[in-house]
């Protein structure tokens, strides 16, 4: 069974802080790793998707890493904002397959 | 270029019956995945389908199925419904396997 864990589950911080979190996926048979933001009442929203080790990707404020070799990617948000709120989910493309195993997500609230 | 839609957006059914949710990809995507969404629990993939043909399955009994048309419109269908079926069914548009995923709305289904 692969399995994709995220931490922490949910966070609070004040507006401006930063802020980053993990998701741990099996280290092999490797093929990409997504991570996506989904704010309440609207649909999950792509924000990186990545596939080589040491990659790190960038959207304004928000940037995450990846290290395939021991199975993690971070997640950071610099200077949060309380439109950052929503849960983050990343999932876990494997190669031998084409079915996206998702993490349980990390919920964020940013208060003003 | 218009989103993944998905109909309807809200459905109360009772145990025993069947339902069908349908789902249209954005305009050129080929590929289809369903997921089920319960409190607690990530996204659980349901099925991925290409071009007509089921591509991928998960871990989901056989009273899930799922079909796409030459459109590259999908529908899932879930016969002799169960409480424990209650959840928010998403699918999500994607160009190819190694792609970023589009989410529709979603279909909040409750079985009574």
């Amino acid at each position: 069974i692969l399995n994709v864990e995220q931490s922490p589950q949910s966070l609070h911080v004040q507006e401006g802080d930063s802020t980053n979190f993990t998701c741990s996926f099996p280290s092999s048979n490797f093929y990409a790793l997504h991570w996506y933001r989904w704010e309440t009442a609207k649909s999950p929203e792509a924000l990186f998707v990545m596939t080589l080790n040491g990659d790190e990707k960038k959207k304004g404020r928000i940037s995450a890493t990846l290290n395939t070799k021991e199975g993690y990617s971070y997640l950071y948000i610099k200077g949060s904002q309380p439109e950052d709120s929503a849960t983050y989910l990343c999932a876990f493309h494997p190669g031998s397959t084409d079915k996206l195993i998702f993490g349980t997500g990390t919920r964020l609230q940013v208060f003003p | 270029k218009a989103g993944v839609t998905q109909t309807p957006r809200y459905l109360i059914k009772t145990r025993g019956q069947q339902v069908t949710l349908s789902c249209s990809p954005i305009s050129g995507h080929r590929s289809v995945s369903w997921y089920q969404q319960t409190p607690g629990q990530g996204l659980q993939f349901l099925f991925e389908y290409f071009s007509e043909t089921q591509r991928n399955k998960g871990n989901f009994p056989g009273r899930f199925s799922g079909r796409q048309f030459s459109n590259s419109r999908s529908e899932m269908n879930v016969s002799t419904l169960e409480l424990g079926d209650s959840a928010l069914y998403l699918c999500a548009s994607h160009r190819d396997r190694y792609n970023e995923q589009f989410f529709g709305p979603g279909t909040r289904l409750t079985v009574l």
